[in-house]
Formats: structure tokens, sequence, C-alpha cells
């Protein structure tokens, strides 16, 4: 079935250091791509978008990299603080409606102080 | 950012007995919204997608009759679990989306543990 995985289980930095979080999806048809941070016994916190006319998209401190011939998802956090310690979810929807979200494994993310 | 709310943020009961848990979008109305289960140290998997004023959407696998859920008004969706085993025990997540994004905007999630 379809699915959207993760190359990196968990990823640990040092505070200051830039984080780089890796998704592969497996659906050619998806046209936009979110990522969520999950904090323990909380539910998912809306990061970053991006859909699939673009390659690159920037927030605040995270920036959302997009490669479709690879089908290739990424985060960057740049300086990344303890406060980013979480796990950080892809999802990917396919289905052009609003709905319809398949999300990834998951990658757990520690900042060392 | 919008606001979704889920009551209680925990519940602990019997197996047997039936829980209901509640979704609210508190600054906004959701036509639309979705019900999702994690279990510890996974992802999250798409229950079913919750209509107003229509029936919802299970996913395969999802048991309709023992998840019933209700979407009586655009701003609350409640999803009973009814005659709850220890296997049900889960993380339950809704979430909404604004109209007109595509962005959903989550519930803090419902700790079910069934006994």
């Amino acid at each position: 079935g379809e699915s959207v995985g993760l190359h990196l289980p968990t990823l640990s930095v040092q505070e200051g250091d830039n984080s780089i979080i890796n998704c592969a999806y497996s659906n050619s048809a998806s046209d936009y791509f979110i990522w969520y941070k999950q904090e323990s016994g909380k539910g998912p916190q809306f990061i970053i978008d991006i859909r699939s006319n673009m390659d690159k998209r920037q927030g605040q401190r995270v920036t959302v990299l997009l490669n479709k011939t690879v089908k290739h998802l990424s985060l960057q956090i740049a300086a990344t603080q303890p406060g980013d310690s979480a796990v950080y979810f892809c999802a990917e929807n396919y289905g052009g409606s609003q709905g319809n979200l398949i999300f990834g494994k998951g990658t757990k993310l520690s900042v060392k102080p | 950012g919008a606001v979704v709310s889920q009551h209680p943020s925990w519940v602990i009961c019997k197996s047997g007995t039936s829980v209901k848990i509640e979704c609210r979008s508190l600054d906004f109305q959701a036509t639309t919204m979705f019900w999702y289960r994690q279990f510890p140290k996974q992802s999250l998997m798409l229950m079913a997608t919750s209509n107003e004023g229509s029936k919802a959407t299970y996913e395969q696998g999802v048991e309709k009759d023992k998840f019933l859920i209700n979407h009586a008004s655009l701003t609350l969706s409640t999803l009973t679990v009814t005659s709850a085993h220890p296997e049900d025990s889960s993380f339950y997540i809704c979430s909404a989306p604004l109209r007109l994004y595509n962005e959903q905007f989550f519930g803090p999630g419902t700790r079910l543990t069934v006994l």
C-alpha cells in the first residue's frame, strides 16, 4: 500500500546545530505535504507545508525541501533549541481534498544542551 | 491559528463499557473533522472522516459499529468507543481543516485506557 517513510527514526543533535529530518513518500500523485511536530502526550502541531508546485519553502527557522524526482521531503531546523525536542512527522495528501493525510512513521529529535 | 479541543484529555474505563470523546473547533466551523488513532511510538492512523449532517466515512479495517461517530454541528464531532476492550487502549486525536486551506489543526488528544 501507499506509505510515507522516514530514513532516520531517531536524531540527536547539539543545541545550536542545524537539524535535518528526512522523509520518503511513495505516491507520486501527492500534491501537498506537511510537517508536524508532536510533543509527548500532545496532538501534532503544524510546522510548515509545501505544495507540489514548489521545491522549497521557508518559515521561521525551518525550511522544507521537496524533491519530486526522488519523492523525498526534508525538514531543516536552523539553530536547533531544546524546545525543538519532539517527534516529527511528515504527512502527504494525495486526495485533493482537505483530508486523506497519510503520516510517516516519525523521527524523534533529541537536542542536547 | 485555529484551535481544536478534545474532551476528556484522558479516560480510564472497564472492559465492556462505552466511552465518548468530544472534538470541538473553538473559533471556526468545520464541516469535516478527522479521527486518528495513535499507538505508543507509532504514527497516526486515520480512522474515519466525520461529516457534518451526514454519515462518517471509515477507513478500511475500522469497525463502524464499534467506533460510532456523530457530527451534529459545525463545531462538534464525537467518537464513541462501544464495548471497549483493552486492545482499544490508545491515543485518539481529532483534527479539523480550516475552510479553503489544506492545513489541519489537531486537538490535544485523548488517552484511553481500558482495563
